[in-house]
């Protein structure tokens, strides 16, 4: 069965850049139509789309956040790493990578979520 | 502000019915297939419908979606207190070239 799983750190200062490993099973990141995306969630807030890579290296960014993300694939390793630049205190959220078919155009399996906090 | 509108709140008693609307436009919801998630508290959203009227396996057919236009309903019948949670509906916007999610729904079954 498909599963993901965060990684990083808990505590991060501002200013500080952001590193998040999601590591999978179940599926490959180079079988056509697959891909695996971030999405975040604030503290009582909404669900906020960060970015998304495809198997055929194909990267998405969120319009407003595309100058601070980078996203980069592992195939032979099943991970998926996000960075982050210039953390500010309103970047605490709760991280989550999900995987996603292209065709389908869902995020149909989601890791469990990493608490990342932007703190002094 | 989310690009796709989704009520803050709804709620209803027990075994009751609910609709959650979720309304966009043409460059989004209109021409892209829309998902629906629910987000029980303390744990990671999870697919309830795909492709504007889909369930994966395993979510109960007391969950539906319709599409009309630029807007989507998840329909939730028979309601359980276990349904207490917030929902978003997901899509991906072509003029924004990103997914975009609804500001969520949350359900309190009374």
């Amino acid at each position: 069965q498909i599963t993901l799983k965060e990684s990083g750190p808990t505590l991060v200062k501002p200013t500080q850049t952001l590193t998040l490993t999601c590591t999978f099973s179940g599926f490959s990141l180079s079988t056509s139509g697959v891909g695996v995306g971030w999405i975040r969630q604030p503290p009582g807030k909404a669900l906020e789309w960060l970015a998304l890579i495809y198997w055929n290296d194909d990267k998405r960014y969120s319009p407003s956040l595309e100058s601070r993300l980078t996203i980069t694939k592992d195939t032979s390793k099943n991970q998926v790493v996000l960075t982050m630049a210039n953390l500010d205190p309103v970047d605490t959220a709760t991280y989550y990578c999900a995987h996603r078919v292209r065709q389908l155009g869902t995020f149909d399996y989601w890791g469990q979520g990493t608490l990342v906090t932007v703190s002094s | 502000q989310s690009v796709l509108t989704q009520p803050p709140s709804v709620s209803a008693a027990p075994g009751q019915k609910v609709t959650i609307s979720c309304s966009g436009s043409t460059s989004n919801i209109g021409n892209n297939y829309v998902s629906w998630y629910q987000r029980l508290p303390g744990t990671a959203p999870k697919l309830l419908i795909y492709k504007d009227n889909n369930r994966p396996s395993g979510i109960p057919d007391r969950f539906s979606g319709s599409k009309s236009g630029t807007s989507v309903t998840l329909g939730i019948t028979g309601l359980q207190t276990g349904d207490e949670a917030d929902y978003y509906c997901g899509t991906w916007d072509s003029s924004l070239s990103a997914v975009v999610f609804g500001g969520g729904t949350k359900l309190t079954v009374l």
